[in-house]
């Protein structure tokens, strides 16, 4: 199943660096989501677009800053993380982001923070 | 607010045993409920889904219904296999909301 699709799958990087991470869905969806997976805690949702428009934003740091350029690609830019911010951030599409939806999700980016 | 409750785990089985994941939820309104399931090394995937009262989902040999009497949607299966070892995660989402909500979680692990 390669509906949707997140890179790099593994990122190594420096409290001073800054990266992206990338996410495609091909099931042609208008909503697309970044969640952070921590371990033993509860999956976080971090922001939502829907038709490229941001929908919701739950409180997540400026360190983190997504874009959504069109229905089909969702980018997270990263600069300055902190070694708590290491999870499995996982991108997820769905037809039209409410209710009974299905969410269709990547495989996540595991990110470590040195 | 919106909240999901499921099982603490590691939930522990022989294969062929019976499965039980207990989820309950609060909801403002009428939710849908999913059950969601993820392997190791991949993300997260529907394994079935109510959107109303008294509905059943069924999947794979998984079976939950959507008991509104009790605000539960308990998982099911008959006879577990090794290869449904992994986590399940209970969710619900709101009619006209963007916000799904999520359990924390449960994890199976399946012996021979």
């Amino acid at each position: 199943e390669t509906g949707v699709t997140q890179t790099p799958r593994h990122l190594v990087m420096g409290m001073t660096n800054k990266k992206s991470l990338k996410c495609e869905q091909h099931l042609g969806h208008n909503a697309m989501y970044w969640y952070k997976q921590s371990a033993k805690k509860p999956l976080e949702l971090m922001f939502v677009y829907s038709l490229e428009e941001r929908v919701e934003n739950n409180s997540v740091p400026s360190r983190f800053s997504p874009e959504c350029p069109n229905s089909s690609h969702l980018f997270l830019h990263l600069h300055t993380l902190q070694p708590e911010d290491s999870a499995l951030y996982l991108c997820a599409s769905s037809q039209d982001g409410r209710g009974a939806d299905t969410q269709y999700f990547g495989p996540g980016t595991r990110l470590t923070v040195l | 607010g919106n909240s999901v409750t499921q099982m603490e785990g590691p939930v522990t089985l022989s294969e062929e045993a019976f499965l039980t994941i207990n989820c309950t939820y609060t909801a403002t309104g009428y939710p849908s409920l999913f059950w969601y399931v993820q392997y190791p090394g991949e993300g997260l995937q529907l394994l079935l889904k109510a959107t109303k009262a008294d509905d059943k989902g069924s999947n794979k040999g998984f079976e939950a219904t959507y008991r509104k009497e009790t605000t539960s949607f308990h998982l099911e299966k008959g006879s577990v296999q090794v290869s449904d070892s992994a986590v399940y995660f209970c969710a619900l989402s709101e009619e006209g909301s963007y916000i799904p909500t999520f359990g924390r979680g449960t994890s199976l692990i399946v012996h021979p």
